[in-house]
């Protein structure tokens, strides 16, 4: 069986600051991990995916996730938030093989205040 | 470029009511999911499909059925609505490795569909 742990529903930084939104994961074989960002009243865009190639993986929008085995975690980074950043973020996990469906997280609401 | 395109874009339906949700993708993917949106509970899996004529169970089928008549379409259908099935519908596809670079994992996902149960 899969899982992610999403720590934290909500969280708020000001714009310019480090954004950091944590995700650990749970799974029986090396997974494939997934940021997804969701925009108010959107679908879901993939930011960015580890597939067991580099550990540390760049996404579009500037944000970033390093793939920490020894902690089981994919924390999404971004060394300053926008005010265009404001979103929900989604950690997902599959592993290859199978039906490739992913397993979703709860979710974090990521507020920019000015 | 259209992508996994949902119809419709939001409905209210009378506890009791049925209805279909219509998933239609042009990326000729082989697989298709069915997943619903609550707060804090992140995407949940009803069901999906690695191909046409076939369908499988998620993590939380009750109360709905899907069908899989043709490789683009992906139909979800609700026979007898209850409040609980309120929620943001998605659908999503992916394709398979054969023939094409090794699939990831990654899931394309429609606008959802926002559905109201009274």
């Amino acid at each position: 069986a899969q899982s992610v742990t999403q720590l934290g529903s909500h969280v708020s930084v000001s714009e310019g600051a480090l954004v950091l939104l944590r995700c650990n994961y749970s799974s029986s074989v090396p997974p494939y991990l997934f940021w997804y960002v969701q925009y108010p009243n959107q679908g879901l865009q993939l930011l960015l995916k580890y597939t067991s190639a580099a550990t540390l993986v760049k996404g579009i929008n500037g944000f970033e996730a390093e793939f920490k085995k020894s902690e089981t975690s994919f924390h999404l980074t971004k060394p300053s938030a926008h005010m265009s950043d404001a979103a929900e973020y989604f950690c997902a996990v599959t592993r290859w093989g199978g039906r490739r469906a992913l397993t979703f997280g709860s979710g974090t609401r990521l507020q920019v205040q000015p | 470029n259209a992508g996994v395109t949902q119809t419709p874009k939001f409905r209210v339906l009378k506890t009791g009511q049925s209805m279909t949700l219509l998933c239609a993708q042009d990326m000729n993917h082989e697989y298709m999911y069915w997943y619903r949106q609550d707060p804090g509970m992140g995407l949940r899996l009803i069901h999906y499909s690695v191909g046409e004529g076939t369908t499988a169970k998620g993590e939380v089928p009750d109360g709905y059925n899907v069908s899989r008549l043709k490789k683009q379409n992906f139909l979800l259908g609700l026979e007898s609505a209850a409040p609980s099935q309120t929620s943001v519908y998605f659908c999503a596809s992916s394709y398979s490795s054969r023939g094409r670079a090794p699939n990831t994992g990654e899931l394309f996902f429609g606008e959802g569909s926002r559905l109201t149960v009274l």
